[in-house]
């Protein structure tokens, strides 16, 4: 199974381009990158999801080399309401999270 | 769909007692997990099932857990007898899928118990 590694925390001001890298180095050929935000009292909710190279929603970027051992987790101009735990998940065949990063974002 | 439904959403029980916790998934999802969150330990994978047969439960702490998925619809989550460092949230998800892309799991509001 896919160990991931992710900073556990960030801070960051309204308006800027938040990116949480995470490192994956033993990622198997058939796991998918998937990105869970979790706000104060609730349950994770998925974000985005890729296999490799870049992935945009209307959320977030995801981005992945070619080696897909790192992915990056891009949040555009981010508000206060984007203060949250981010998970990063290698899930094809497991739906364990790590400990997350703790992203705070500041007036 | 509703979501992922939980219940009860919070649980105050003194040490000794039964608790059961309740999940409804969502209509068409073949797979469950329960989950628990401490501040120490963090978000922990319990047990998950498929076609509600449990896969993994290697992360159920002990005997004293226990879980069930009787339907597709239902699955409760038995601790017995509940102790106070069984105090946490716990989260029950479901997904429709678990290896390919657009796997997404949705989870309910959670529980959050209280054992004294």
């Amino acid at each position: 199974l896919a160990k991931t590694t992710q900073p556990i925390s960030m801070d960051s001001y309204e308006g800027q381009e938040v990116n949480i890298t995470c490192s994956h180095n033993n990622i198997a050929t058939n796991d998918y990158i998937t990105w869970y935000q979790q706000f104060p009292s609730q349950g994770p909710r998925f974000i985005i999801q890729g296999y490799k190279t870049k992935v945009t929603n209307e959320v977030a970027s995801l981005f992945i080399p070619a080696d897909r051992k790192s992915s990056t987790l891009s949040l555009p101009r981010v508000s206060l309401s984007d203060t949250a735990v981010y998970y990063c998940l290698c899930n094809n065949n497991d739906m364990r999270f790590g400990a997350g990063t703790r992203l705070t974002v500041k007036p | 769909d509703a979501g992922v439904i939980q219940s009860p959403r919070h649980e105050v029980t003194e040490m000794g007692q039964e608790v059961t916790l309740r999940c409804k998934p969502i209509s068409g999802h073949d797979y469950l997990f329960w989950y628990r969150q401490t501040m120490m330990r963090g978000l922990e994978l319990l047990i998950y099932f498929n076609n509600n047969v449990p896969i993994d439960d290697s992360g159920m702490p002990e005997d004293r857990f226990s879980a069930k998925m009787p339907n597709a619809s239902f699955s409760t989550l038995k601790i017995q007898p509940s102790e106070p460092r069984d105090s946490a949230v716990y989260f029950c998800a479901s997904s429709l899928v678990l290896r390919d892309l657009d796997t997404e799991a949705f989870f309910g509001q959670g529980t959050r118990l209280t054992v004294v």
